[in-house]
């Protein structure tokens, strides 16, 4: 079946670009994560979603980071006036129902962000 | 807030023989506990959990873990590698009071020598 999918794989970006990150999670599936992992690091939390609102996004690093998810489905990350340090692999992980704690996670295969 | 620590950057090890990945975690009530495996260039994939009840818990590929309340302590464990189980390796923790957050180590590179 249908894993998570994550749309563009690779992404190149100028400094101070904008970008959009697209995330199709498994169909059903009720809570959406998103993670940011640097290269030889863990992922790091960024925001988390439960259908379409937007429960914690105490991960984001700053206020160029937004997150969204209008209709409880796909789900967008976007990175306003792109820095360096933003250059990461960007992770999108869903799981089934919103008791989550419990649950494992399905990741994508992530977007690779290069700000040049 | 909960953490976890995954000491050692690379394990080697022999085909065929045993394969230990340690993971000690760091949370402030009961955690649920879980290990992934990451190959080049993929997401990572869910190998097993810890949730509740025998401590010894079974997984995917011939994967195991044992969770040590004592010791903080959740180490991945399988009785024989093989070459294909050369991959980076992230234990994991949750909070079961907490919130929803996922806290990953930063890793361990696992390579297998034929």
């Amino acid at each position: 079946g249908a894993g998570v999918s994550q749309s563009p794989r690779y992404k190149v970006a100028k400094r101070g670009q904008d970008v959009a990150l697209r995330c199709d999670p498994i169909s059903g599936h009720v809570s959406l994560f998103w993670y940011q992992q640097a290269l030889g690091q863990g992922p790091e939390f960024l925001t988390y979603f439960q259908n379409e609102a937007q429960l914690d996004k105490s991960g984001l690093p700053s206020d160029r980071f937004f997150a969204e998810r209008p209709e409880g489905s796909v789900s967008t990350l976007k990175i306003q006036r792109t820095q360096q340090e933003d250059s990461a692999v960007y992770l999108c992980a869903s799981s089934l129902g919103s008791g989550t704690a419990n649950s494992p996670l399905h990741f994508g295969n992530g977007t690779r962000l290069t700000v040049t | 807030a909960q953490s976890v620590a995954q000491p050692e950057d690379q394990v080697n090890v022999a085909e065929g023989n045993p394969l230990t990945v340690k993971c000690t975690y760091s949370v402030s009530g009961n955690p649920y506990l879980f290990w992934y495996v990451q190959y080049p260039n993929r997401g990572l994939q869910f190998l097993l959990k810890y949730i509740t009840g025998d401590n010894l818990v079974k997984g995917s590929y011939g994967f195991e873990a044992e969770f040590n309340k004592s010791q903080t302590s959740f180490h991945l464990k399988k009785p024989s590698a093989l070459v294909s189980d050369s991959a980076l390796y992230f234990c994991a923790v949750r909070d079961k009071g907490g919130n929803n957050r996922l806290a990953f180590g930063k890793g361990n590179q696992v390579v297998v020598i034929p």
